[in-house]
């Protein structure tokens, strides 16, 4: 069936380095790909997103990677600060009115001091 | 202020006893849904909209109902809930749909004893 998927469920990582936060996923027709972060206590918030087309997008600090031959998506922070710490879902979609955004079961980020 | 506002916040109830979640948006979005979110399963979507009057079933649909009367409101109905439907729920909403930026609630907890 169709899947996306997180390679790792924590990650830990000291203050000011750069995270890397990977996801694989299984089905190839898709339009887009989206990054979510989600805050203890609150609803996933919209961080990135990369078209299906693209291979490469940088926003504030974060910077996503798609690599289609392998089926591979990765989220990179760059000097990650406390606020980081998440837990961060991968998710894809289709560009069909229809079709339904399929979540990874999550990363959790913890930024240590 | 942009947001998705669901209520309650938290909710305790007992097997059977019948309990609506509301959910409304205040952008004019289009499309809305509703997820639920389990540890280690990540977010599965239950119902979604793509407009008024206009419902699907997502992946885990057995045991809730939806309504969508108006454009802003997507209220959760479970008629009989079950233990087995005590979840962290989350209500969200894009313009139109198709993986396209979602905006989340805050979500509901929900126990069913």
């Amino acid at each position: 069936g169709e899947s996306v998927g997180l390679h790792l469920p924590t990650l830990s990582v000291q203050e000011g380095d750069n995270s890397i936060i990977n996801c694989a996923y299984s089905n190839s027709a898709s339009d887009y790909f989206i990054w979510y972060k989600q805050e203890s206590g609150k609803g996933p918030q919209f961080i990135i997103d990369i078209r299906s087309n693209m291979d490469k997008r940088q926003g504030q600090r974060v910077t996503v990677l798609l690599n289609k031959t392998v089926k591979h998506l990765s989220l990179q922070i760059a000097a990650t600060q406390p606020g980081d710490s998440a837990v961060y879902f991968c998710a894809r979609g289709r560009k069909t009115s229809y079709d339904k955004v399929i979540f990874g079961p999550g990363t959790s980020l913890s930024v240590i001091p | 202020e942009a947001q998705v506002t669901q209520n309650p916040r938290y909710l305790i109830t007992v097997t059977g006893k019948k309990l609506t979640v509301t959910c409304s948006q205040n952008m004019n979005h289009e499309y809305m849904s509703w997820y639920r979110q389990d540890p280690g399963l990540g977010l599965r979507q239950i119902y979604y909209s793509m407009n008024v009057e206009v419902t699907d079933k997502g992946d885990v649909p057995e045991g809730y109902k939806v309504s969508r009367k108006e454009k802003r409101n997507f209220p959760l109905i479970l008629e009989s809930p079950s233990p087995n439907q005590t979840s962290l729920y989350f209500c969200a909403s894009s313009l139109f749909g198709g993986g396209e930026k979602l905006f989340f609630g805050s979500g509901t907890q929900l126990s069913v004893l």
